[in-house]
């Protein structure tokens, strides 16, 4: 059975700073590694990384997946309160037809 | 273009009903996910529907079934409410041969049982 575990399970920060969520996960025939974020209930994809691509930037934020340690790692730089939210990793295997793993996820809040 | 919708946004049950969510897929999208979010918890899949048929289940009951439309609209069903059924309710739209990330998610249906 395939298995996300994030941590940690939740993060209290103030405005500037740097956070740095982790993700390990076990999954058969690995495809993809995804970040998540929800602010309200939608959640809305942040990364996506495969093998072929093991790390991902986009303005303050960026991933990287590590293939041996089966593991991923979120970082938000310059932190924001508008970044409050938790963060969601899943992993889809091979063949999965967008089937997605969900962890329990990281609620990061950022304090002014 | 409208992302996608699911109804209604909140519910409350009482143990022993049924209940029935509806989600409709974004445009272009032919493909619905059904998963289920505990307080404090990610979302675990139920099931896929893809040409009217479930196409992919997850490790829930039988109490849980679906049902796709020919329009790709989808429902939700769960028969003899339990209190553990408590949850978000997340639709998740995609086409058959996408790939993962874009794979949209509904706003969800707040499902409470008393």
């Amino acid at each position: 059975e395939d298995k996300v575990v994030q941590s940690p399970l939740s993060l209290v920060v103030h405005e500037g700073d740097t956070v740095t969520l982790n993700c390990s996960y076990e999954v058969t025939n690995f495809r993809s590694l995804l970040w998540y974020k929800q602010e309200k209930k939608a959640p809305t994809f942040l990364f996506m990384l495969t093998s072929s691509g093991i790390e991902k930037k986009s303005g303050r934020l960026s991933s990287i997946l590590d293939k041996k340690e089966l593991s991923s790692i979120l970082n938000i730089t310059a932190t924001q309160t508008g970044d409050s939210a938790i963060y969601l990793c899943a992993v889809e295997p091979n063949n999965a037809g967008n089937m997605l793993t969900f962890g329990g996820g990281t609620r990061l809040m950022v304090k002014p | 273009d409208a992302g996608v919708t699911q109804s209604p946004t909140h519910l409350i049950k009482t143990r022993g009903q049924q209940v029935t969510l509806r989600c409709s897929p974004k445009s272009g999208h032919d493909t619905v996910s059904w998963y289920q979010q505990a307080l404090g918890q990610g979302p675990q899949f139920i099931f896929q529907y893809y040409e009217e048929e479930e196409r992919q289940r997850g490790n829930f009951p039988d109490r849980f079934s679906g049902h796709q439309f020919p329009n790709y609209s989808s429902e939700l069903n769960v028969n003899a409410l339990l209190l553990g059924d408590s949850a978000l309710y997340l639709c998740a739209s995609s086409t058959r041969t996408g790939v993962s990330y874009e794979q949209y998610f509904g706003p969800g249906t707040r499902l409470t049982v008393t």
